[in-house]
């Protein structure tokens, strides 16, 4: 199983980035994926799932309404679509791979860094 | 939304010794649903445990879980020099299902 990452940098308060997680080794379309963060010397916060097809999805409230999670099953990639950005977004973003039909996380990615920075 | 507290914040040892890391959720964990996942610098978590006392696959035995309810402990029977790291309970669900909490975080310390 590999997932990897991609799309993250520096990016002004109020600005937009897309980040993409690109998996392989496993069927991806039989699988939720999840989003997890880590700022700077933090925990880990979760951010975001999407079913299997897409059809349904769930956000932590800090990013509800700014972030929008999607995927493409035919690519076998995730994405999370980040807008309205904030210095408290600057974190590690890891693609999350979950298993058993539960929110228990298996396989992660490297990781992708967002700055949100003047 | 259920709160995780984990305790103490942090921890300092000698190889050799045994480590107990607390986990303490706002209210009863369903089904046990609590997980134990590691955290070495610069790297992602891995999972350890799952179900409150299953060990992941490739997990060492010296690694254990147990707890039910709202009270769990993560138990590291002999530490090894690669088991420093930080340590993060989480309680999960089904997926998707709506956001799932992580606790705060034991940073687990060499003396």
């Amino acid at each position: 199983v590999h997932l990897v990452e991609s799309g993250g940098g520096l990016v002004q308060p109020g600005g937009s980035l897309r980040l993409s997680c690109s998996a392989s080794g496993f069927t991806f379309d039989t699988h939720a994926m999840h989003w997890v963060r880590q700022a700077p010397g933090k925990g880990l916060q979760y951010v975001s799932v999407i079913s299997k097809d897409g059809g349904s999805t769930y956000y932590a409230d800090s990013v509800k309404g700014r972030f929008t999670i999607s995927r493409d099953n035919s690519r076998n990639t995730l994405y999370l679509q980040m807008s309205s950005l904030r210095a408290e977004d600057t974190a590690v973003y890891y693609c999350v791979k979950d298993c058993m039909g539960v929110t228990l996380f298996d396989y992660w990615g490297q990781g992708s860094l967002v700055t949100v920075s003047s | 939304e259920i709160v995780l507290t984990q305790s103490p914040g942090s921890l300092s040892l000698s190889p050799g010794e045994r480590a107990a890391l607390s986990c303490r959720a706002s209210q009863s964990v369903s089904s046990n649903y609590l997980a134990w996942y590691q955290q070495k610098p610069g790297q992602a978590p891995r999972l350890l445990i799952y179900g409150a006392s299953s060990r992941a696959t490739g997990i060492p035995d010296r690694f254990s879980g147990s707890g039910s309810g709202t009270d769990f402990t993560l138990t590291i029977s002999r530490l090894e020099p690669e088991d420093f790291a930080v340590y993060y309970c989480q309680q999960y669900g089904p997926s998707p299902g709506g956001v799932y909490t992580f606790g705060q975080g034991t940073k687990l310390e060499i003396k």
